[in-house]
Formats: structure tokens, C-alpha cells, sequence
């Protein structure tokens, strides 16, 4: 059973530069939820995406958007980098309905912004 | 909107000592609680979490976590640590039902030296 899914795993650009994660979600799992986790930080919720389309938001600028597809894989793209957007981003899927709260995530896409 | 304390930043115990780390929360409403860990060069993994029922849950590893709703706490404890243990530990809490978000403190690295 494959787990949540996460590219690249690591990736360097500089400031000003677009950048575009991506994530397949759990087998079966068809919302998808991505997390920003600063160094010694805990993650905070930058937006959640079900039935393509944002369901909800964090407290993140308008350079944080997002995307899902058919089938459920979801991309985050931040544009206009800044040094503060280093980050580990981790997506995390679940079964909307099932109200378990269970999220399950991968093992992220560490950023860094030069 | 909800909050998550996690006091304890940073804790390095002995195998075999007990482990107490704390989690408060600030929301007047019904609240749905959860411990994760992240084992180092692994992704977050639930650990237990609180809906209802009695207040002492069991997670995997001999964990275990008690919901106090007066002191808006649930903090987690386990009697004694191995060096496995070794992880950072999220405590996060959401709002009860329907597709709220959960929210994650800042963490608790423990160290566990053998």
C-alpha cells in the first residue's frame, strides 16, 4: 500500500524564483493538505485541496497556490521566492467523510532559498 | 481560532526513566486531540489521538496520553523510555467534526541516550 508521496526531496533556488512541489496522496485518500515546518517549528497549515479545489486556507500570501488533479495528486507552487520561505513543505493526505483526523504525510520537500 | 503549547523544547532522558511532555490548548469548544512523532529520516506517524470516551488513551509503543478538559491539557507519557524513542513529538488539536484542520504545536525533541 502505497504511502503519501513527495518530489523532489530537496531542492535549492533563488530569491525571486518560481518553485513547484508535488505530492500523490495515500491509495484510496482523496484530499490533500500541505504544511509549511519552518527549522524548530512545527508544521502550519498552508491549504487543503479536495475535489480540486481549495477547501481551505492558512494564513499564507497569495504566492502560495496550489493545484489538485483527477486523481487527487495535488502540486504546490510558490512564486516570488523569499530567503523566509526555506522551509520543509510536507503533504499529508486523508479520506474526507471518514472524520477519523487521521493525516498521513510524506516525508517532505525541502526547500531552500538563497 | 485554536492554539497548541508544547513547554518542553527540548528533553534528553536515560533509557528506562519515565517521560511526561506537555500540551496545552486554548479553545472553548469541543476539540479533537493528537500526538504525532517524527522518528529521525522518517515522515509524521500518529501516535494516539482523543475524540471522546474516557480520557486515557493508548497509542502504539506503550504510550499514552491523558485528555484533562479543565486544564485544557493532554500530555503525553509513557512509564519508561527506550533509546527507539528518539523523535520529535507534535502535539496538535482541531476543532471537533466536518473537515476542520488540525493544528500542530512547535514540537518536543527527546533525546533518549542508552
Amino acid at each position: 500500500d502505497a504511502g503519501v508521496t513527495q518530489s523532489p526531496t530537496h531542492l535549492i533556488k533563488t530569491r525571486g524564483q518560481q518553485v513547484t512541489l508535488r505530492c500523490s496522496p495515500k491509495s484510496g485518500h482523496d484530499t490533500v493538505s500541505w504544511y509549511q515546518q519552518a527549522l524548530g517549528q512545527g508544521p502550519q497549515f498552508i491549504f487543503q485541496y479536495y475535489e480540486e479545489e481549495e477547501r481551505q486556507r492558512g494564513n499564507f500570501p497569495d504566492r502560495f497556490s496550489g493545484h489538485q488533479f483527477p486523481n487527487y495528486s495535488s502540486e504546490l507552487n510558490v512564486n516570488a521566492l523569499l530567503l523566509g520561505d526555506s522551509a520543509l513543505y510536507l503533504c499529508a493526505s486523508s479520506l474526507d467523510g471518514a472524520n477519523t483526523g487521521e493525516l498521513f504525510f510524506g516525508e517532505g520537500s525541502r526547500l531552500t532559498v538563497l | 481560532a485554536q492554539s497548541v503549547s508544547q513547554h518542553n523544547h527540548h528533553v534528553i532522558l536515560s533509557e528506562a526513566a519515565s517521560l511526561e511532555l506537555g500540551c496545552n490548548y486554548s479553545y472553548g469548544g469541543t476539540v479533537n486531540l493528537f500526538w504525532y512523532v517524527q522518528y529521525p529520516g522518517q515522515h509524521l506517524q500518529l501516535l494516539l489521538k482523543y475524540f471522546s470516551g474516557d480520557p486515557l488513551v493508548k497509542g502504539i509503543k506503550g504510550f499514552e496520553a491523558e485528555f484533562i478538559k479543565s486544564k485544557f491539557s493532554f500530555n503525553l507519557r509513557k512509564p519508561s523510555v527506550q533509546w527507539s524513542d528518539t523523535a520529535e513529538y507534535f502535539c496538535a488539536v482541531r476543532v471537533s467534526g466536518g473537515s476542520y484542520i488540525p493544528t500542530f504545536g512547535r514540537g518536543t525533541s527527546l533525546i533518549v541516550h542508552p
